[in-house]
């Protein structure tokens, strides 16, 4: 069945530190990828999203690639803010199907 | 838009009390989700809905637990009887089906069951 594995956290940083967050991915189909991020009492909101092989999604300088031959789509940012800290979330969702599959969440903590 | 509604924000109930969550979707969205968030286990999707119909309650976690949608832009998740372990934060989610599909969530309700 599908599936997202995303590393454990929390993952601490500085500021203006380089960020990685790995995610991995099965699924039996071609499914579209997503980091969503969750902020401390907020519910979930999408942070970026790919829909294909080699599509690279970003936002608010976050970048992820979807990598099919390694079936990954790990987050990436250069210079990561106290404005960061929160929990990330891959997530992946089959075509034509509206069910989504998250990952356990990673918590970032960045510290000024 | 007002984005996806959620009543109550935080609620707190003692074992055995029946528990009703509610939730609003995004006017147009015809998919909506309930996710269960605790520290143990993450987010759980718990039941989802295609134009007001479920789908998939495989991820209800017993009878306890009932979810309806009698309208478009209502549904409820009811817990009877609540129990200490239902404590967790429970999240709407609402999308509609085009490609790719994106959820959009709701602030959640904390249930705390004492």
């Amino acid at each position: 069945g599908d599936s997202v594995t995303q590393m454990e956290g929390p993952v601490t940083l500085s500021e203006e530190a380089f960020l990685t967050i790995n995610c991995t991915y099965t699924a039996t189909g071609y499914p579209s990828l997503f980091w969503y991020v969750q902020y401390p009492g907020e519910g979930l909101q999408l942070l970026l999203k790919a829909t294909k092989a080699d599509d690279k999604g970003s936002n608010k300088g976050f970048e992820a690639t979807y990598r099919k031959e390694t079936t990954s789509f790990h987050l990436e940012k250069g210079s990561v803010q106290v404005s960061d800290s929160a929990v990330y979330f891959c997530a992946l969702s089959e075509d034509n199907f509206n069910k989504f599959y998250f990952g356990s969440g990673t918590k970032l903590n960045v510290k000024p | 838009d007002a984005g996806v509604i959620q009543s109550p924000r935080h609620e707190v109930t003692e074992m055995g009390q029946e528990v009703t969550l509610r939730c609003k979707p995004i006017s147009g969205h015809d998919y909506l989700f309930w996710y269960r968030q605790t520290m143990m286990r993450g987010l759980e999707l718990l039941i989802y809905f295609n134009n007001n119909v479920p789908i998939d309650d495989s991820g209800m976690p017993e009878d306890r637990f009932s979810a309806k949608m009698p309208n478009a832009s209502f549904s409820t998740l009811k817990i009877q009887p609540s129990e200490p372990r239902d404590s967790a934060v429970y999240f709407c989610a609402s999308s509609w089906g085009t490609e790719p599909p994106t959820e959009y969530f709701g602030p959640g309700t904390r249930l705390t069951v004492l």
